[in-house]
């Protein structure tokens, strides 16, 4: 067990450019989770997946963002025209009742 | 709306002596609680977890109390080392009511001091 692993580490990349982030949960988990976060703030929830179903979505989620999970392993969250805004650390989570984090994608919009 | 919060943004402790994190929650849905550890650069790190039916739960040098009736929960870490400074965050969730997201506190930065 390997633990949660994501990639890239870090994204520096241009406002309005498309990115996306690999996330790879620990192997015997179904359920994958994203989060984000600010500095100074709480991870935000995103988004969770059970296997490949994507069950519950945060107002957060702007139709620029996309989350899957095609064959119910490694998740991709992909951000369409980034916005400065978007600069965070995006975090991926996999587990239950008790959620295990992976070192998180810190994403720079300049 | 900030359904948990942690008011004190920083604490700092003497090695050796204990370190109390405080945590509140508004949400009465929220069902089971969870603290967490983070380093610079890294994800939080689970430390440890407590059901609504209980008050206490403990694993080694950390102690997680609930309180329900005062929405508040705490983490006592006994002794402290050099090692527990990082960020703490609690969260919760309305588990049993089948809500999987985690709720975060804006996390209490913990310095250990020799």
């Amino acid at each position: 067990d390997t633990g949660v692993s994501q990639n890239p580490r870090h994204k520096i990349t241009k406002r309005g450019q498309n990115v996306t982030f690999r996330c790879d949960p620990i192997s015997e988990h179904n359920r994958l989770y994203w989060y984000r976060q600010t500095l100074g703030q709480g991870p935000e929830f995103l988004t969770y997946f059970q296997n490949e179903a994507q069950l519950e979505k945060s107002r957060l989620l702007s139709d620029r963002f996309s989350a899957e999970r095609p064959k119910g392993s490694f998740s991709t969250l992909e951000i369409q025209r980034t916005e400065q805004g978007d600069s965070a650390m995006y975090l991926c989570a996999s587990g239950g009742s008790e959620q295990y984090f992976g070192p998180g994608t810190r994403l720079t919009v300049t | 709306d900030q359904q948990v919060k942690q008011n004190s943004p920083s604490l700092s402790v003497q090695e050796g002596r204990i370190s109390i994190l405080n945590c509140d929650y508004t949400n009465s849905m929220f069902d089971y609680f969870l603290w967490y550890k983070k380093y610079p650069a890294e994800g939080p790190t689970f430390l440890i977890s407590i059901s609504s039916i209980k008050d206490k739960n403990e694993d080694g040098r950390f102690t997680v109390f609930l309180n329900k009736s005062a929405k508040h929960l705490s983490l006592h870490i006994v002794p402290s080392q050099p090692g527990d400074s990082a960020v703490y965050f609690c969260a919760a969730s309305a588990l049993y009511q089948g809500a999987q997201k985690l709720v975060f506190g804006q996390g209490t930065r913990l310095t250990i001091n020799p």
